[in-house]
């Protein structure tokens, strides 16, 4: 079974840029759509946007100017790069994969707090 | 503001069976697939149902999805205290730019 798991740093200062790593095991990232979702606390999900394993990228609109996702075969990982970031970028940043078997989410990482604060 | 709309808080006893609508419009759920996702307290969220009404292995038969038109409702049967979780619907959303992921707000279930 495919296996998740996000990395980097928790706290972020307001207009930097938050990166994200996260790290694919149990099987190849050659294939499907690589997603990041976040949820801040206390509050719903928001999809960040998609990368497929070639590199081709969707990004939702309202974040779209701040937002670069990119994969790594080589190391099996994708990762989430987030600029100018404020207060209201403080939430849980989860990884997830989405397959051609269910058309939509399947799994996702256990997700990490980035906390934005100076 | 959510792009599919779901009522926050729904609530039921045990043995119960409870619904939970999804609201969306024609370029999502009007036109592609609703998926929906369980959130236990202090977890990820777990998929529950796929493409309207399929269920991944290992989710009980107790949990029901269907769809028609543009809204869509989940149901459960034989409420559980365990049940007690949020829950979001999500779908894909044509754009212009590409099919975008787009979820409800999410509604907390209660277990009286």
């Amino acid at each position: 079974q495919v296996q998740l798991q996000e990395s980097g740093p928790g706290l972020v200062k307001p207009s930097e840029t938050l990166s994200l790593t996260c790290t694919v095991s149990g099987g190849s990232i050659s294939s499907y759509y690589w997603s990041w979702i976040r949820q801040p606390p206390g509050k719903g999900l928001e999809w960040i946007g998609y990368i497929y394993y070639s590199g081709s990228t969707n990004y939702n609109p309202s974040l779209k100017s701040r937002v670069t996702i990119s994969v790594d075969t080589s190391k099996n990982q994708f990762s989430l790069k987030l600029s100018s970031v404020t207060a209201a970028d403080t939430a849980v940043y989860y990884c997830a994969l989405m397959t051609t078997v269910t058309g939509g989410i399947d799994y996702w990482g256990q997700g990490t707090l980035v906390t934005v604060s100076s | 503001q959510s792009v599919l709309t779901q009522p926050p808080s729904a609530s039921g006893t045990p043995g119960q069976r409870v619904t939970i609508s999804c609201s969306g419009s024609s370029s999502n759920i009007g036109s592609n697939y609703v998926y929906w996702y369980q959130q236990l307290p202090g977890t990820a969220p777990k998929l529950l149902i796929y493409r309207n009404n399929q269920r991944p292995s290992g989710v009980p038969d107790r949990f029901s999805g269907s769809k028609s038109g543009t809204s869509a409702s989940l149901a459960i049967s034989g409420l559980r205290s365990e049940d007690e979780a949020d829950y979001y619907c999500a779908a894909w959303d044509d754009s212009l730019s590409g099919p975008d992921w787009v979820f409800g707000g999410g509604t907390k279930l209660t277990v009286l």
